[in-house]
Order: structure tokens, then C-alpha cells, then sequence
């Protein structure tokens, strides 16, 4: 049974490029969820999706950063222009009606540097 | 330049022993929580769960414990193996399905 699979693994960018990050959450699930960890602030979520409709971009950090969820299985987030303080790694998660007693798997992760 | 970042907590224990990770919650009104297992280079991992109706619940070697009172959730592993080795992470629902996770503590099994 495939989990959430993001992509790129890892990414290497210069300043000022769009990077654009992938992810297909597990089959069936209908909540999305993209984090971002860094060692500073740890794990934070950035924006929630439930039917592929945006319900809290609360912690989108600015402007530069879009999420988009197209259909049920493919979820983006991009970045543009990119800044080194973006290196972090995402994660991208998914579950089954959102919380409240629904378990978020997550991806493996997208490590972006930003050079 | 000196380095910034969270100073995570780190519970060291023998091969075989029992462990006890601890993590404070912040908001009353979490009615939801989780453990998660962070390995090096990999995802954050579900371990278990609990609801706020509930102050005890087991699941294969571990035991979550929730103490509402003082908002206090703790994750006893037993038998702990070097595989048990990671980072591991509570978080609670702060509502509108907003899953809020703490600064997370470092496990490390010494065999």
C-alpha cells in the first residue's frame, strides 16, 4: 500500500529560482496537509486542504508561497522567488476526514536548500 | 557564527529498559492528540494516539497517557530496543483540524 509520496527528495536551488515541490497523497484520503521543518522552529504547518479545497493557509509563511490542490491526488507547493531561508524540509501529509480521530501520514519529505 | 535552534530534550536508557517520554500541552480545548517517531532522514512516523475522553490507551510495546488536569501527555515504550532510536513528537488538535506538534525529544538507546 503506497503512502504520501512527495517529490523531489531533495533539491538544491539558487536564490531567486521557483521551486516548485510535488505531492500524491494516500488513495482514497481527502485531507492535505504540507509542513515545514527546520531546527529553529521545528515542525509547523503551513496550509490544510480537506477536498481539495484550501481551509487554513494561516501559517503560509508570505507571499512567495502557493499551494494548489488540482484534484484528489496531486497536491503542489511553490516557492518564488526562493530565499536561503527557505531551506527546510517539507512534508507533505494526508488523511481521512482530517482529525479528530483520523490518523496524518506523512511523506517522506522534500529536503530544499537554497544556496 | 554560534548555532540557533530548538535545544530538544534527550532521554538516554539501556537496551531492555523502559522508557518515559513526557510532553506538556498548551490548549484545554485539544480533544485530540499523537505520538510520532521522527528517524534520521525520514518522515514523522505514527506511533499512537488518544482522545480527550480517554487517560490511558496501549498499543503494541507502548502506552500513551493523558493527564487533563494538568495537560500533560506522556509515551512509556517498554522493553526499548536501538530501534526505538529517533526523534519522537506529540502534538494535539487545536482545533479546525490544526495539528499543532511540540519541539519533540531525542530518544537514544545505548545497548
Amino acid at each position: 500500500d503506497a503512502g504520501v509520496i512527495q517529490s523531489p527528495r531533495h533539491e538544491v536551488t539558487e536564490m531567486g529560482q521557483e521551486v516548485t515541490l510535488r505531492c500524491k497523497p494516500i488513495s482514497g484520503h481527502n485531507s492535505l496537509f504540507w509542513y515545514r521543518q527546520t531546527m529553529m522552529r521545528g515542525l509547523e504547518l503551513l496550509i490544510y486542504f480537506n477536498n481539495n479545497v484550501p481551509i487554513d493557509d494561516s501559517g503560509m509563511p508570505e507571499d512567495r508561497f502557493s499551494a494548489k490542490m488540482p484534484n484528489a491526488s496531486f497536491s503542489t507547493l511553490k516557492i518564488q522567488p526562493s530565499e536561503p531561508r527557505d531551506s527546510a524540509v517539507y512534508f507533505c501529509a494526508s488523511s481521512l476526514g482530517g482529525l479528530s480521530g483520523n490518523t496524518i501520514y506523512f511523506g517522506e519529505g522534500s529536503w530544499l536548500t537554497v544556496v | 557564527g554560534e548555532s540557533v535552534g530548538l535545544h530538544l530534550p534527550t532521554l538516554s536508557v539501556q537496551e531492555g529498559d523502559n522508557s518515559i517520554i513526557n510532553c506538556a500541552y498548551s490548549n484545554s480545548a485539544s480533544d485530540y492528540f499523537i505520538w510520532y517517531k521522527q528517524e534520521s532522514g525520514k518522515g514523522p512516523q505514527f506511533i499512537i494516539d488518544i482522545r480527550s475522553n480517554m487517560d490511558k490507551r496501549q498499543g503494541q510495546r507502548v502506552t500513551v497517557l493523558l493527564n487533563k488536569t494538568v495537560k500533560h501527555l506522556s509515551l512509556q515504550i517498554a522493553a526499548t530496543q536501538p530501534g526505538d532510536s529517533a526523534v519522537y513528537f506529540c502534538a494535539e488538535n487545536k482545533g479546525r483540524n490544526k495539528l499543532v506538534f511540540g519541539a519533540g525529544t531525542i530518544l537514544r538507546v545505548k545497548s
